[in-house]
């Protein structure tokens, strides 16, 4: 089964500080990868993909995220998080079964105190 | 125009009443979908729309009627609803083909829905 899972429920990191929002995928075939971001009372916006070529993917706002096959990992990143960047954060695979669609993670609430 | 719309933005209603969501695109996007989300949870989803066509429906009861009038718009009509049904609903769209999987998805600001 497609699956993706977000180990962490929650993340606090100080503001200035690095921040790692982790992700882990089960696919089979290649995957493609998402990373999407949620604000309160709002719909998501996507942040950055994953489809092929270089393991780094830079996307939105600073953030960017490192493609790992061997440890099927997809993990989130930012070098200096802003109070701004708290929010929910998921993680997500696109599948097709008959029609395209993404599997998200469970999401993980990222806090950034200052 | 990169932007989806959704109306009402909040909606209150009865589990007799009869209503409907509405969604909009103007990015030329032929994928359209309607998530359910509960507070501080993913996104379920509920039905994808393509070229126009229903392609899934993730086993929705059948209160909950999808329809497509058209490539920009989606609806999703609403009948009997149960409290439980009380909910962010969100829709969505994407470019796609039959080899673009890897499109992101475009979402809408919600309806926050409430069931009494």
């Amino acid at each position: 089964a497609q699956s993706v899972a977000q180990p962490e429920d929650q993340v606090n990191v100080a503001e200035g500080n690095p921040l790692t929002v982790k992700c882990t995928y089960s696919v089979s075939g290649n995957p493609y990868l998402f990373w999407y971001v949620q604000y309160p009372n709002r719909g998501l916006q996507f942040l950055l993909k994953y489809i092929t070529g270089d393991n780094l993917v830079k996307g939105s706002y600073g953030f960017e995220a490192e493609f790992n096959k061997s440890q099927t990992s997809f993990h989130l990143k930012k070098p200096s998080a802003l109070v701004s960047d708290s929010a929910l954060y998921f993680c997500a695979v696109r599948v097709y079964t008959g029609g395209f669609k993404t599997i998200f993670g469970a999401g993980t609430r990222l806090f950034v105190k200052a | 125009d990169t932007e989806v719309t959704q109306t009402p933005k909040h909606l209150v209603m009865g589990m007799t009443n009869k209503k409907s969501l509405k969604c909009e695109q103007h990015m030329g996007h032929r994928a359209m979908y309607w998530y359910k989300q509960k507070a501080k949870k993913p996104p379920e989803l509920m039905f994808v729309y393509s070229y126009e066509k229903l392609s899934i429906n993730e086993s929705v009861p059948s209160r909950f009627s999808p329809e497509c009038p058209n490539s920009s718009l989606l609806n999703l009509h609403l009948h009997a609803l149960q409290p439980e049904d009380s909910a962010l609903y969100l829709c969505a769209s994407s470019q796609e083909g039959s080899a673009s999987s890897y499109n992101e998805q475009f979402f809408g600001p919600g309806t926050r829905l409430t069931v009494l």
